[in-house]
């Protein structure tokens, strides 16, 4: 297992409900991301936080809210998803990124979300 | 633009014989490239990263990946595979001017190794 961590694994939500998604890293890392992945699609890069501060947002609609409080802790926001947003939300974190660094970022397990 | 391709959605490989798992990239300037391995049910593991240097990158669980710039290729390899190897293989790419969070990754090539 990495050193970061996602809960639930799990989620089943109804389009009109609200939950929550979190992750939390022990690796000591300052940026923090949130990427979908869809079957037979490539990953794609939602928000990425670094230093606490939203530094990318990639035309992810509304009904996903990031909400990053320190360096460690990570939560995606739902509501009034819709049922093409049912997917595995992955969570990474990697030492801060700057031009010219090459640190990787490490993964969790992922969310299964499915949106009925 | 960067971008990078997996040609391949799945490699079938029995065990113990070589696999190869192919990428190739498009990046202005040198590239960062990443594999990565994901298995059923879990997140992306990191295996290996090629930044400069010798072109053949040693990862983790016996994986290699050779760096070829006039092919613009970096083609994941190991010598014998396992049954345990069986995964979603990842290829990743970033130019070396690009921010770090600009990682692109491949669609992906499933590796399935037969008894």
């Amino acid at each position: 297992e990495t050193g970061v961590t996602q809960t639930p694994r799990h989620l089943v939500m109804g389009m009109t409900n609200k939950k929550s998604l979190k992750c939390e890293q022990h690796l000591g890392h300052n940026a923090m991301y949130w990427y979908k992945q869809s079957a037979k699609k490539p990953l794609e890069l939602m928000f990425v936080y670094n230093f606490k501060e939203q530094t990318e947002n990639n035309s992810v609609p509304s009904r996903f809210s990031p909400e990053c409080p320190n360096s460690s802790h990570l939560f995606l926001h739902l509501h009034t998803l819709q049922p093409e947003d049912s997917a595995l939300y992955l969570c990474a974190s990697s030492q801060a990124p700057g031009q010219g660094d090459y640190n990787e970022q490490f993964f969790g397990p992922g969310t299964r979300l499915t949106v009925l | 633009a960067q971008s990078v391709a997996q040609p391949e959605d799945q490699v079938n490989v029995a065990e113990g014989n070589p696999l190869t798992v192919k990428c190739t990239y498009s990046v202005s300037g040198n590239p960062y490239l990443f594999w990565y391995v994901q298995y059923p049910n879990r997140g992306l593991q990191f295996l290996l990263k090629y930044i400069t240097g010798d072109n053949l990158v040693k990862g983790s669980y016996g994986f290699e990946a050779e760096f070829n710039k006039s092919q613009t290729s970096f083609h994941l390899k190991k010598p014998s595979a396992l049954v345990s190897d069986s995964a979603l293989c990842f290829c990743a790419v970033r130019g070396i001017r690009s921010s770090a969070s600009k990682i692109i990754f491949g669609s992906g090539t499933r590796l399935s190794i037969r008894p």
